[in-house]
């Protein structure tokens, strides 16, 4: 069971906007910054938002991200074929003194 | 642009050591940052397992700490996982990614299947 709890599916039609939450404690979320990943099976996970809201250059601003409390969400607006894919939050936590995950959320475009 | 690869035997049986190298392309290890395992066993989320820094520094997951040890070398820009009486529980999908410490992990290697059986 992850430490991080994320929906296990979510869904959307191309154009559309969907978000996807995290939810934490007070040891990570809480007290540290959120990042979040987009993988497909068989390649790298590629970092899509790291402190909250931060995108690394050549992330479309497609894709944001915020936190609140002990609660993060990922949203992607006008959304695309290409944007199905597993997406994963992460943040350090205090308690562990290492990096926590949640368990992903399948992104579905349909 | 920074590349990691991950090398390995992709067949461990029980009770043996996995043993894992990552190589990194593009950086030089010795520059900084911290660099780090995680893995995702089948059906499953994302686990760290642990991170060291190029001077030798670690820390690791406290639920494998016991079983794990995770080295550098620098002078082959390297750096290595090792996991102990291993079961099939450690059967995974294993990562190595850089790691700035309480950021992000920002990149990561395409990950190698580790599958413990006998």
């Amino acid at each position: 069971q992850s430490v991080l709890t994320q929906p296990p599916s979510a869904s959307g039609t191309p154009g559309q906007r969907v978000t996807i939450s995290c939810s934490g404690s007070t040891s990570n979320i809480g007290s540290n910054t959120v990042n979040w990943y987009q993988h497909l099976p068989g390649t790298a996970p590629k970092l899509l938002i790291y402190s909250n809201n931060q995108r690394p250059s050549g992330v479309p601003d497609r894709f944001s991200g915020s936190k609140s409390g002990t609660s993060a969400s990922l949203a992607i607006s006008g959304l695309q074929s290409e944007d199905e894919a597993d997406y994963y939050c992460a943040a350090w936590d205090d308690s562990l003194n290492g990096w926590v995950f949640g368990g992903g959320t399948k992104l579905t475009v349909l | 642009q920074v590349q990691l690869q991950e090398s390995g035997p992709g067949l461990v049986k029980p009770s043996e050591t996995l043993s894992l190298t990552c190589t990194v392309s593009g950086y030089s290890i010795s520059s900084g940052y911290y660099w780090g395992w995680i893995r995702q066993p089948p059906g499953k989320g994302l686990e760290w397992i642990g991170s060291i820094s190029q001077s030798g520094s670690t820390y690791y997951n406290p639920s494998l700490k016991s079983r794990v040890t995770i080295s550098v070398d620098v002078s082959k820009n390297q750096f290595s996982l090792k996991l102990t009486s291993v079961t099939a529980a450690d059967t995974a999908v294993y990562y190595c990614a850089r790691d700035w410490v309480a950021v992000s992990m920002d990149v990561w290697g395409k990950g190698t299947t580790v599958t413990v059986s006998s």
